[in-house]
This record gives C-alpha cells, sequence and structure tokens, in this order.
C-alpha cells in the first residue's frame, strides 16, 4: 500500500468553479509536504512546499492545507482555468532523499 | 521552461537496442535525479547524484546504467530493456539536497519498448 494516498483519482469541473483535491499520508517522521502541477506531457512543477510548523500556503488561485496530526493535506483551486487542467501530484517526504509519491488526481477543466 | 532540458522526447527501441537518455540542466544546481513514471502510478525515483557523485539507488536493474560526467549533464545508458520499461522518464535538479531544496523537472522521455 502506497503511504501516500490521492483522491479522487479523477475529477472534471467546469470552468470558474472551485476544487478540492486530497492528500492523506502516512509518512513518517515527516519533513515536508509538496505539491506539484504536471502537464500533459510535461515534467511536475512545484507549486507549495509546507513543513510541519505550516498549516497553509497559497500560490495564486492554489491554497493548499496541511493537518501534521491526522496527516491530512488538500489543495484548493479557486475559479478553475481551462488551464488548470493538469495531474496535481502530492508528495511527502521524511528524510534526505525518502520521498514518497503520490499516484496523482487528474483534474479536466470544461469551458 | 525549467531550464532542464530532455533528448530524445519520444524513443521506440527493440528488447536488444541499447540507447542513452540524456538530461542537461541550464541552472547552475548540484544535484540531478533519474525518475520512472508509469501510467497511473506513483514517480519511482531511480538515481540521484550530487556533485556528479551517485548518492543513492533505488535498486535498479542493471540493464539501466546512469552516468554524470558533470554537474550539469546526466545520462541514463539503456541494454536489454523489457517491454515493462515502456513508460516516461524524468530527469530532475536542485540547488542541493536540503529537505526544502526543490527539484525542477524536465520534460521527460516517453519510452516505449517493443
Amino acid at each position: 500500500k502506497n503511504q501516500v494516498e490521492q483522491s479522487p483519482q479523477s475529477l472534471i469541473i467546469l470552468e470558474g468553479k472551485n476544487c478540492t483535491l486530497q492528500c492523506n499520508y502516512t509518512v513518517s517522521p515527516f519533513s515536508n509536504l509538496r505539491w506539484y502541477k504536471q502537464d500533459t506531457g510535461r515534467g511536475p512543477v512545484s507549486l507549495t512546499i509546507m513543513t510541519f510548523s505550516e498549516n497553509t500556503k497559497s500560490n495564486g488561485r492554489y491554497t493548499a492545507t496541511l493537518d501534521a496530526d491526522t496527516k491530512q493535506s488538500s489543495l484548493h483551486i479557486t475559479a478553475s482555468q481551462l488551464s488548470d487542467s493538469a495531474s496535481y501530484i502530492c508528495v511527502v517526504s521524511a528524510i534526505l532523499h525518502d520521498m514518497r509519491f503520490g499516484a496523482g488526481t487528474r483534474l479536466t477543466v470544461k469551458p | 521552461e525549467t531550464g532542464v532540458t530532455q533528448t530524445p522526447r519520444h524513443l521506440v527501441m527493440g528488447m536488444t537496442n541499447k540507447k542513452s537518455l540524456k538530461c542537461e540542466q541550464h541552472l547552475g544546481h548540484n544535484a540531478m535525479y533519474w525518475y520512472k513514471q508509469s501510467a497511473k502510478k506513483p514517480l519511482e525515483l531511480m538515481f540521484v547524484y550530487s556533485l556528479e557523485e551517485r548518492v543513492e539507488n533505488n535498486s535498479v536493474p542493471s540493464r539501466f546504467s546512469p552516468e554524470c560526467p558533470n554537474s550539469s549533464h546526466l545520462f541514463l545508458h539503456l541494454h536489454t530493456l523489457q517491454p515493462e520499461d515502456s513508460a516516461l522518464y524524468l530527469c530532475a535538479s536542485s540547488q542541493g539536497q536540503g529537505i526544502t531544496d526543490t527539484q525542477y523537472f524536465g520534460p521527460g522521455t516517453r519510452l516505449t519498448v517493443l
């Protein structure tokens, strides 16, 4: 069983709507959690990084939250745009180089 | 663009072929990585190089052979691959190996093994 579980596996929303993606992890000890966006045919691009002491971080229309007690994170996308269509990957780090990747959520934004 | 380039972008090879994937970073970073991304599976870390020294090898089969001639270039030499090795191979680099160092990914090489 993967130590980083993401849900939903895929999601379709209409342009302009908000959505929330979930990431649950069992990685321990916890170091940091990142959200990446991966467009089709491209490599992942970092959106946010949060350490143990941070519980929210924003990057434009993207807001990530972290609850280190329940080992849950979410990525909220506000006022979605067609360009938000991509895979969103949650990555949890324990120690150096021990990075655990989620399988990603495939988001499709339709006009 | 992220400053990390990969060539070729697509590669089709037979199981008896030998080929190499190339990665180049223009960011002045000291660490470079190879990842494998299979459909609907999490990214798998294959190799890590720091200052041209291999520091991590996650039990990758010997048919994959990395080479890091300098801090800007990373190669993945392939030989006698299997069809299940078909995947997207991503290269990444980071300034250091600190826990908050962000990795910058290249666009990947889509490999198909026939």
